[in-house]
Protein backbone atom coordinates (compact mmCIF):
# COMPACT_ATOMS: atom_id res chain seq x y z
CA UNK A 1 0.00 0.00 0.00
CA UNK A 2 1.13 3.41 -0.70
CA UNK A 3 2.12 5.73 2.20
CA UNK A 4 3.76 8.92 2.55
CA UNK A 5 5.46 10.56 5.98
CA UNK A 6 5.97 13.86 7.09
CA UNK A 7 7.95 13.79 10.20
CA UNK A 8 7.93 17.70 10.76
CA UNK A 9 4.71 18.82 12.02
CA UNK A 10 5.93 21.95 12.01
CA UNK A 11 8.98 24.41 10.97
CA UNK A 12 10.23 27.68 11.15
CA UNK A 13 12.68 29.86 9.07
CA UNK A 14 13.97 33.47 8.85
CA UNK A 15 12.70 35.17 5.45
CA UNK A 16 15.58 34.79 2.42
CA UNK A 17 16.81 31.81 4.33
CA UNK A 18 16.47 28.21 2.67
CA UNK A 19 14.64 25.30 4.02
CA UNK A 20 13.57 21.82 3.77
CA UNK A 21 10.91 20.10 4.19
CA UNK A 22 11.00 16.44 4.34
CA UNK A 23 8.82 13.47 2.89
CA UNK A 24 9.22 9.83 2.98
CA UNK A 25 7.40 7.50 0.51
CA UNK A 26 6.63 3.55 0.43
CA UNK A 27 4.99 2.21 -2.90
CA UNK A 28 5.80 -1.18 -4.47
CA UNK A 29 4.85 0.03 -7.77
CA UNK A 30 8.16 1.33 -10.12
CA UNK A 31 6.24 3.87 -11.72
CA UNK A 32 4.71 6.63 -9.67
CA UNK A 33 4.91 10.40 -9.00
CA UNK A 34 5.25 12.59 -5.79
CA UNK A 35 3.84 15.64 -6.03
CA UNK A 36 4.13 18.89 -3.29
CA UNK A 37 0.80 21.16 -2.74
CA UNK A 38 0.69 24.07 -0.51
CA UNK A 39 -2.27 24.98 1.50
CA UNK A 40 -2.27 28.22 2.55
CA UNK A 41 -4.93 29.30 5.87
CA UNK A 42 -7.46 29.94 3.08
CA UNK A 43 -7.60 26.15 2.46
CA UNK A 44 -6.83 25.86 -1.42
CA UNK A 45 -4.23 23.25 -2.34
CA UNK A 46 -1.59 25.14 -4.40
CA UNK A 47 0.49 22.28 -6.50
CA UNK A 48 3.79 23.49 -6.27
CA UNK A 49 6.30 20.78 -7.99
CA UNK A 50 6.16 17.42 -8.97
CA UNK A 51 8.70 14.52 -9.62
CA UNK A 52 8.26 11.06 -11.68
CA UNK A 53 9.84 8.16 -10.28
CA UNK A 54 12.00 7.62 -14.05
CA UNK A 55 12.83 11.51 -14.14
CA UNK A 56 17.04 11.49 -13.96
CA UNK A 57 17.43 14.53 -12.34
CA UNK A 58 15.68 16.88 -9.68
CA UNK A 59 12.70 18.90 -10.51
CA UNK A 60 12.68 22.27 -10.17
CA UNK A 61 10.23 24.97 -10.35
CA UNK A 62 11.39 28.65 -9.28
CA UNK A 63 12.38 28.96 -5.86
CA UNK A 64 10.94 25.18 -5.23
CA UNK A 65 13.28 22.56 -5.98
CA UNK A 66 12.91 18.73 -5.47
CA UNK A 67 15.43 16.82 -3.64
CA UNK A 68 14.38 13.39 -4.83
CA UNK A 69 16.79 10.13 -3.27
CA UNK A 70 15.19 7.17 -4.72
CA UNK A 71 16.93 4.64 -2.97
CA UNK A 72 16.29 6.03 0.33
CA UNK A 73 12.87 6.66 -1.13
CA UNK A 74 12.85 10.87 -0.09
CA UNK A 75 11.05 13.54 -2.12
CA UNK A 76 12.43 16.46 -0.05
CA UNK A 77 10.92 20.31 -0.48
CA UNK A 78 13.52 22.75 -0.56
CA UNK A 79 12.13 26.42 -0.45
CA UNK A 80 15.05 29.15 -1.65
CA UNK A 81 14.96 32.50 -0.72
CA UNK A 82 11.76 32.12 1.55
CA UNK A 83 9.42 34.80 1.58
CA UNK A 84 6.59 35.89 4.32
CA UNK A 85 3.99 34.42 1.89
CA UNK A 86 5.46 31.10 1.82
CA UNK A 87 3.75 30.61 5.45
CA UNK A 88 1.11 27.55 5.02
CA UNK A 89 0.95 23.95 5.15
CA UNK A 90 2.86 21.94 3.07
CA UNK A 91 1.62 18.85 2.07
CA UNK A 92 3.53 15.51 0.04
CA UNK A 93 1.41 13.46 -2.20
CA UNK A 94 1.89 10.34 -4.38
CA UNK A 95 0.44 9.24 -7.49
CA UNK A 96 1.39 4.95 -8.32
CA UNK A 97 0.22 3.77 -11.32
CA UNK A 98 1.93 6.29 -13.50
CA UNK A 99 1.00 4.34 -16.14
CA UNK A 100 -2.95 3.87 -15.75
CA UNK A 101 -3.34 7.33 -14.96
CA UNK A 102 -6.69 6.53 -12.98
CA UNK A 103 -5.01 6.80 -9.31
CA UNK A 104 -6.34 8.96 -6.62
CA UNK A 105 -3.53 11.21 -4.87
CA UNK A 106 -2.24 9.87 -1.13
CA UNK A 107 -1.44 12.94 1.15
CA UNK A 108 0.99 13.15 3.78
CA UNK A 109 0.07 14.59 6.97
CA UNK A 110 1.57 17.95 6.24
CA UNK A 111 4.17 20.48 7.80
CA UNK A 112 3.57 23.73 8.64
CA UNK A 113 6.12 26.47 7.90
CA UNK A 114 6.46 29.88 9.08
CA UNK A 115 8.58 32.44 7.73
CA UNK A 116 9.81 34.59 10.92
CA UNK A 117 11.05 38.34 9.48
CA UNK B 1 -9.05 30.28 -18.01
CA UNK B 2 -10.79 29.52 -14.54
CA UNK B 3 -9.92 27.19 -11.73
CA UNK B 4 -11.67 24.90 -10.30
CA UNK B 5 -14.95 26.53 -8.32
CA UNK B 6 -16.75 24.82 -5.24
CA UNK B 7 -20.13 25.95 -3.80
CA UNK B 8 -20.98 26.67 -1.14
CA UNK B 9 -17.52 27.98 0.55
CA UNK B 10 -19.10 27.12 4.35
CA UNK B 11 -21.68 25.13 5.19
CA UNK B 12 -23.61 24.64 8.82
CA UNK B 13 -25.89 22.20 9.54
CA UNK B 14 -27.56 20.02 12.23
CA UNK B 15 -27.16 16.48 12.70
CA UNK B 16 -29.32 14.31 10.22
CA UNK B 17 -29.73 16.99 7.72
CA UNK B 18 -29.01 16.45 4.16
CA UNK B 19 -26.52 18.52 2.24
CA UNK B 20 -25.38 19.24 -0.68
CA UNK B 21 -22.08 20.40 -2.51
CA UNK B 22 -21.24 21.61 -6.21
CA UNK B 23 -18.04 21.23 -7.88
CA UNK B 24 -17.10 22.48 -11.34
CA UNK B 25 -14.20 21.72 -12.55
CA UNK B 26 -11.78 23.34 -15.05
CA UNK B 27 -12.90 23.25 -18.35
CA UNK B 28 -12.14 20.05 -20.82
CA UNK B 29 -10.70 18.40 -17.76
CA UNK B 30 -12.61 15.27 -17.75
CA UNK B 31 -11.46 13.62 -14.14
CA UNK B 32 -12.73 15.08 -11.00
CA UNK B 33 -11.77 13.79 -7.42
CA UNK B 34 -13.69 14.61 -4.22
CA UNK B 35 -11.18 14.33 -1.25
CA UNK B 36 -12.01 15.08 2.29
CA UNK B 37 -9.37 16.85 4.89
CA UNK B 38 -10.02 16.72 8.62
CA UNK B 39 -8.11 18.56 10.91
CA UNK B 40 -4.43 18.50 11.50
CA UNK B 41 -4.55 15.23 8.50
CA UNK B 42 -3.93 15.36 4.35
CA UNK B 43 -6.44 14.96 2.45
CA UNK B 44 -8.18 11.41 1.72
CA UNK B 45 -9.69 10.31 -1.55
CA UNK B 46 -13.02 9.97 -1.47
CA UNK B 47 -14.37 8.89 -4.67
CA UNK B 48 -13.32 10.17 -8.55
CA UNK B 49 -14.96 10.36 -12.24
CA UNK B 50 -13.78 9.93 -15.87
CA UNK B 51 -16.38 11.96 -18.03
CA UNK B 52 -19.38 10.99 -16.26
CA UNK B 53 -18.61 7.62 -15.02
CA UNK B 54 -17.88 6.95 -11.42
CA UNK B 55 -14.96 4.77 -11.46
CA UNK B 56 -13.47 4.18 -8.10
CA UNK B 57 -14.88 4.62 -4.56
CA UNK B 58 -12.81 5.16 -1.37
CA UNK B 59 -14.17 2.69 1.86
CA UNK B 60 -14.56 5.85 3.33
CA UNK B 61 -17.32 6.64 1.22
CA UNK B 62 -20.44 5.38 3.23
CA UNK B 63 -24.01 4.47 2.18
CA UNK B 64 -24.83 8.25 3.33
CA UNK B 65 -22.39 9.59 0.75
CA UNK B 66 -23.08 10.05 -3.06
CA UNK B 67 -21.97 11.69 -5.94
CA UNK B 68 -22.79 12.40 -9.10
CA UNK B 69 -21.33 13.83 -12.61
CA UNK B 70 -24.60 13.93 -14.82
CA UNK B 71 -23.47 15.37 -17.37
CA UNK B 72 -19.52 14.82 -16.94
CA UNK B 73 -18.81 18.71 -16.33
CA UNK B 74 -20.08 19.82 -13.02
CA UNK B 75 -20.31 17.33 -9.99
CA UNK B 76 -22.42 17.06 -6.62
CA UNK B 77 -21.17 15.63 -3.59
CA UNK B 78 -24.66 15.07 -1.26
CA UNK B 79 -24.08 13.70 2.53
CA UNK B 80 -27.69 11.85 3.96
CA UNK B 81 -28.13 12.30 7.71
CA UNK B 82 -25.11 13.78 8.32
CA UNK B 83 -23.21 13.04 11.57
CA UNK B 84 -20.93 15.23 13.22
CA UNK B 85 -17.95 12.69 12.16
CA UNK B 86 -18.75 14.38 8.97
CA UNK B 87 -17.47 17.87 9.87
CA UNK B 88 -14.45 18.54 7.52
CA UNK B 89 -13.24 20.19 4.57
CA UNK B 90 -14.79 18.58 1.19
CA UNK B 91 -11.86 19.48 -1.99
CA UNK B 92 -12.97 18.59 -5.31
CA UNK B 93 -9.30 18.68 -7.55
CA UNK B 94 -9.79 18.12 -11.62
CA UNK B 95 -7.04 17.02 -13.80
CA UNK B 96 -6.96 16.89 -17.73
CA UNK B 97 -6.90 13.94 -20.30
CA UNK B 98 -4.92 10.82 -20.05
CA UNK B 99 -1.65 11.88 -21.14
CA UNK B 100 1.33 13.19 -19.29
CA UNK B 101 1.34 13.46 -15.68
CA UNK B 102 -2.11 13.73 -14.29
CA UNK B 103 -1.86 17.29 -11.88
CA UNK B 104 -4.63 17.75 -9.89
CA UNK B 105 -6.09 21.22 -9.77
CA UNK B 106 -7.80 21.77 -6.20
CA UNK B 107 -10.70 24.02 -5.41
CA UNK B 108 -10.80 25.83 -2.24
CA UNK B 109 -12.92 23.22 -0.57
CA UNK B 110 -16.92 23.52 1.09
CA UNK B 111 -15.87 23.45 5.17
CA UNK B 112 -18.75 21.57 6.51
CA UNK B 113 -19.76 21.67 9.86
CA UNK B 114 -22.20 19.70 11.64
CA UNK B 115 -23.59 20.53 15.13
Amino acid sequence: AQKITQTQPGMFVQEKEAVTLDCTYDTSDPSYGLFWYKQPSSGEMIFLIYQGSYDQQNATEGRYSLNFQKARKSANLVISASQLGDSAMYFCAMRDQMNSGNTPLVFGKGTRLSVIA
Amino acid sequence: DTGVSQDPRHKITKRGQNVTFRCDPISEHNRLYWYRQTLGQGPEFLTYFQNEAQLEKSRLLSDRFSAERPKGSFSTLEIQRTEQGDSAMYLCASSPRLGGIDTQYFGPGTRLTVL
